[in-house]
């Protein structure tokens, strides 16, 4: 148990699809991220909420949509996406300034 | 733009000898500095970390080396255990703004 959890594990899509990839922390934190992860490259981030007020956004397409309805649960909506878009999603929590608390991922593969 | 370079992306050792870890970074207003071990489907997870105040930083079999004049960042990890294989990254941040990663390096060792 990581006290972050990600679902599903496992995603295959087609470009038109439309899925969405859910968050949950247990650890009382205030802050949350998305980040994704390119088969030999640095971990990226994508965004960042802090008490529910998303705090970045760092140049992410529209074809991502994320959601935070309250400081425990985090979404990451996908529409309409691209083969490039294949990677692991880890969502983390923090408080502070605490190190990130990694979920275990969803492995995404569009098609 | 990538900030933090983890220049071998492999390393392989073999049991109870000393594994070490090179990071090199850009950005001569990081302020602290971590490493995170990533099994296989699993996240990342916090290692230990150091404050650019520091020049080392030790933890049981893991110790952090940070050389500020020449933006280098090491790891050692001694003595090495089967349980240490692993993916490493190196992740550095200025005034606990977010964090930017090395693209990792993959640890084996051999028993």
């Amino acid at each position: 148990e990581t006290g972050v959890t990600q679902t599903p594990r496992h995603l295959v899509m087609g470009m038109t699809n439309k899925k969405s990839l859910k968050c949950e922390q247990h650890l009382g934190h205030n802050a949350m991220y998305w980040y994704k992860q390119s088969a030999k490259k640095p971990l990226e981030l994508m965004f960042v909420y802090n008490f529910k007020e998303q705090t970045e956004n760092n140049s992410v397409p529209s074809r991502f949509s994320p959601e935070c309805p309250n400081s425990s649960h985090l979404f990451l909506h996908l529409h309409t996406l691209q083969p490039e878009d294949s990677a692991l999603y880890l969502c983390a929590s923090r408080s502070g300034y605490s190190p990130l608390h990694f979920g275990n991922g969803t492995r995404l593969t569009v098609t | 733009d990538q900030q933090v370079k983890q220049n071998s992306p492999s390393l392989s050792v073999q049991e109870g000898r000393i594994s070490i870890l090179n990071c090199d970074y850009t950005n001569s207003m990081f302020d602290y500095f971590l490493w995170y071990k990533k099994y296989p489907a699993e996240g990342p997870t916090f290692l230990i970390s150091i404050s650019s105040i520091k020049d080392k930083n030790e933890d049981g079999r893991f110790t952090v080396f940070l050389n500020k004049s020449a933006k280098h960042l090491s790891l050692h990890i001694v003595p090495s255990q089967p349980g240490d294989s692993a993916v490493y990254f190196c992740a550095a941040r200025v005034n606990d703004y977010k964090l930017s990663f090395g693209a990792g390096t993959t640890v084996t060792v051999r028993a």
